[in-house]
């Protein structure tokens, strides 16, 4: 898996607002989809993992969907907080133990 | 419980100098290490990873290596910095199969001058 894009690049919310964004990658070779939360000076947290096409995983006020047909995963924040923000980063796995990480979405929620 | 360490935890060194930054993982055995870098204004880069004793795959052509001496401990090294070595760098492990939840070290900042 070489090609994982993630967009928008960046985006700036006002708290209260709910947002989204996108991972995509090859569907072919497809294993498992994470996601991580990584915070400035501070090493990336782990979210979800999912596997299954339609798998949809939820913690807090985050949530995530995947398909696998078409080769894309969103992550939804409802109610954006301050404290949301951060770079959000998505890795498929061909299964193989090699991760290839997309540049991630920088999300600044604004007081 | 598992956890990962990494030192040192900021690093400044001139172009030219060697490098060695270590990572240690304790509460589990066998594991997959990982190391990554990220370039400032840049996303998350795999630049080697260990599934075992003296066992390294390199993703990057670069002036950098990697060792395991032993099952869980990593070393980043190079014998020459350059300005492009500059960077955040971050040790991660895996247990599970491939394809499971990895979990990251602390990381180092290193500036090259």
């Amino acid at each position: 898996i070489l090609n994982v894009e993630q967009s928008p690049q960046s985006l700036h919310v006002q708290e209260g607002d709910s947002t989204n964004f996108t991972c995509s990658f090859p569907s072919s070779n497809f294993y498992a989809l994470h996601w991580y939360r990584w915070e400035t000076a501070k090493s990336p947290e782990a979210l979800f993992v999912m596997t299954l096409n339609g798998d949809e995983k939820k913690k807090g006020r985050i949530s995530a969907t995947l398909n696998t047909k078409e080769g894309y995963s969103y992550l939804y924040i409802k109610g954006s907080q301050p404290e949301d923000s951060a770079t959000y980063l998505c890795a498929p796995s061909s299964g193989t133990y090699k991760y290839i990480f997309g540049t991630g979405t920088r999300l600044k929620v604004l007081a | 419980s598992q956890t990962i360490h990494q030192w040192p935890a900021t690093l400044v060194q001139p172009v030219g100098s060697p490098l060695s930054l270590e990572c240690t993982v304790e509460g589990t055995s066998n594991p997959n290490l990982y190391w990554y870098r990220q370039a400032a204004g840049r996303g998350l880069q795999l630049l080697f990873y260990s599934v075992g004793i003296g066992q390294i795959s390199s993703e990057v052509p670069q002036n950098l290596s990697a060792s395991r001496p032993q099952d869980r401990q990593f070393i980043l090294s190079s014998k020459k910095l350059l300005l492009s070595d500059s960077g955040f760098y971050l040790c991660a492990w895996i247990t599970g199969g491939a394809g499971d939840t990895q979990y990251f070290g602390p990381g180092t900042r290193l500036t090259v001058l």
